[in-house]
C-alpha cells in the first residue's frame, strides 16, 4: 500500500534560518504529492502540490520538487519566520477518489 | 479559493449522548467528502470516505454504527458520533473534493470533548 515517511521532529530554528523537512514516499503508479500546514487549533491548509515527476510546487517562499527517482518531496524554505511555526504534513494521493495518505507530521518552531 | 466549513467548532457533551458534526463546501460542489480523526500531536487518521448519494466507505477498524456518516447533498456531509464516550474525545476534521480535482480542501476541525 501507499505510505509517507517524514523526518522526525520537532524542528527548532532561529528566524531567517534555512528549513528542510524531508519526505519520502512509497506508492504504485504516479501519485500526486502535497504539503499541508496546520496552525495550532486549526484544520489543514494546502501549502503546495505537485502532480507529476520533476514538478516544483511553491507558495509563500516554500518549495518542494517531485523526485520520482528518489521517491522524495522535501520541503524547503530559504528564510523562516516566527509565523511559520506550525505542523507540516506531507501527503500523497494515488487513487481516483483522491484518498490522501499522510506522513506523521513535523512540528516546526521558529524563535525570534 | 475553495472553502469548507465545519459546525460546531467545539462541543462538550455528556457520556452516552450523540453529537452531530456538519461539514459544508461553501463555494463548490463536493462529490466526495472525507472524515478524519486527529489525536494530540499525531497525524490524521482517515475514518471514512463519503460520496454524495451513496453509503460511506469506512476504513478498517472504524465502527460504522458508532460513527454515522450522511452525505445528503453535494455541499453537506454529517458525522454523528452515537452514544459518545470519553475515548471518542478528539479533533475531527472533514475535507471535500470537487469532481475531477486531485486536491482536498479541509475544514477547520471540530474539537469534541466527552465528559
Amino acid at each position: 500500500g501507499n505510505s509517507v515517511t517524514q523526518m522526525e521532529g520537532p524542528v527548532t530554528l532561529s528566524e531567517e534560518a534555512f528549513l528542510t523537512i524531508n519526505c519520502t514516499y512509497t506508492a504504485t503508479g504516479y501519485p500526486s504529492l502535497f504539503w499541508y500546514v496546520q496552525y495550532p487549533g486549526e484544520g489543514l491548509q494546502l501549502l503546495l502540490k505537485a502532480t507529476k515527476a520533476d514538478d516544483k510546487g511553491s507558495n509563500k517562499g516554500f518549495e518542494a520538487t517531485y523526485r520520482k527517482e528518489t521517491t522524495s518531496f522535501h520541503l524547503e524554505k530559504g528564510s523562516v519566520q516566527v509565523s511559520d511555526s506550525a505542523v507540516y504534513f506531507c501527503a500523497l494521493s494515488g487513487t481516483s477518489y483522491g484518498k490522501l495518505t499522510f506522513g506523521q507530521g513535523t512540528i516546526l518552531t521558529v524563535h525570534p | 479559493g475553495a472553502v469548507v466549513s465545519q459546525h460546531p467548532s467545539r462541543v462538550i457533551c455528556k457520556s452516552g449522548t450523540s453529537v452531530k458534526i456538519e461539514c459544508r463546501s461553501l463555494d463548490f460542489q463536493a462529490t466526495t467528502m472525507f472524515w478524519y480523526r486527529q489525536f494530540p500531536k499525531q497525524s490524521l487518521m482517515l475514518m471514512a470516505t463519503s460520496n454524495e448519494g451513496s453509503k460511506a466507505t469506512y476504513e478498517q477498524g472504524v465502527e460504522k454504527d458508532k460513527f454515522l456518516i450522511n452525505h445528503a447533498s453535494l455541499t453537506l456531509s454529517t458525522l454523528t458520533v452515537t452514544s459518545a464516550h470519553p475515548e471518542d474525545s478528539s479533533f475531527y476534521i472533514c475535507s471535500a473534493r470537487e469532481v475531477g480535482s486531485v486536491e482536498q480542501f479541509f475544514g477547520p476541525g471540530t474539537r469534541l470533548t466527552v465528559l
